[in-house]
């Protein structure tokens, strides 16, 4: 089964642009996350979906990070606009309903540098 | 914010032989995970420990929880090079919603295994 996908997989800005970044979580997972790993530190939760409802999105700062997934199925997360410490890797999971497996499957993430 | 710390934060051996490295959490958990990340793979699952387990095996992994002490550890044997990589237990990923919450993560262990 094809795994997570994300795009792009490096991006480099400058302070105040403004950028967003693609998930497809794996076919039939109804749960989504968008998670943030600054270097040297584990990933850190910004927002959960349950197909295109927003469920947790208690950690992510509305003021400059938006995300939408309008038909369930893929993500986009946006910054807007960026700033120094937003450089990162973002990283997109997914998990199936149901199951309880609770096992979540990471896509390769998505590099950003902020200059 | 992060949940809990790994131990150590490096570890260097010798190939072909075992690895132990530590995490602690705060709160209490329904289960434990953990993830190894490589540029190669990128974060992938390794082996859940639900709370009412002490010791769970998978080939050359064991793991060991105590929910008394706040703390697991997770032993590789007979360590190989393509062990080399980060290792983070993560905690959270009860099902709230129809689907698991996010995960909290440690800071990581990082392993490098000698030739």
């Amino acid at each position: 089964e094809a795994g997570v996908a994300q795009s792009p997989r490096y991006k480099i800005i400058e302070k105040r642009q403004s950028v967003a970044f693609w998930c497809n979580p794996i076919s039939g997972h109804a749960t989504l996350y968008w998670y943030q790993q600054i270097l040297g530190q584990g990933p850190e939760l910004l927002i959960r979906y349950e197909n295109e409802e927003a469920v947790d999105d208690s950690q992510l700062p509305k003021d400059r990070f938006s995300a939408e997934r309008l038909k369930g199925v893929d993500s986009t997360l946006k910054i807007q606009p960026a700033e120094l410490g937003d450089s990162a890797v973002y990283l997109c999971a997914s998990s199936s309903r149901g199951t309880q497996s609770y096992e979540q499957y990471f896509g390769p993430g998505t590099r950003l540098t902020v200059t | 914010s992060q949940q809990g710390e790994e131990d150590p934060q490096a570890l260097s051996i010798q190939e072909g032989e075992n690895a132990t490295m530590n995490c602690s959490y705060k709160t209490s958990i329904n289960n434990l995970q953990w993830y190894r990340q490589n540029s190669g793979r990128g974060l992938v699952h390794l082996i859940l420990i639900r709370s009412n387990e002490r010791e769970k095996h998978s080939g050359r992994l064991r793991v060991t929880l105590d929910t008394s002490k706040k703390s697991s550890s997770l032993l590789i044997t007979a360590s190989r090079a393509a062990d080399t990589a980060s290792y983070f237990c993560a905690t959270g990923g009860m099902y709230s919603g129809g689907g698991a919450d996010g995960l909290t993560f440690g800071k990581g262990t990082h392993l490098i295994i000698q030739p």
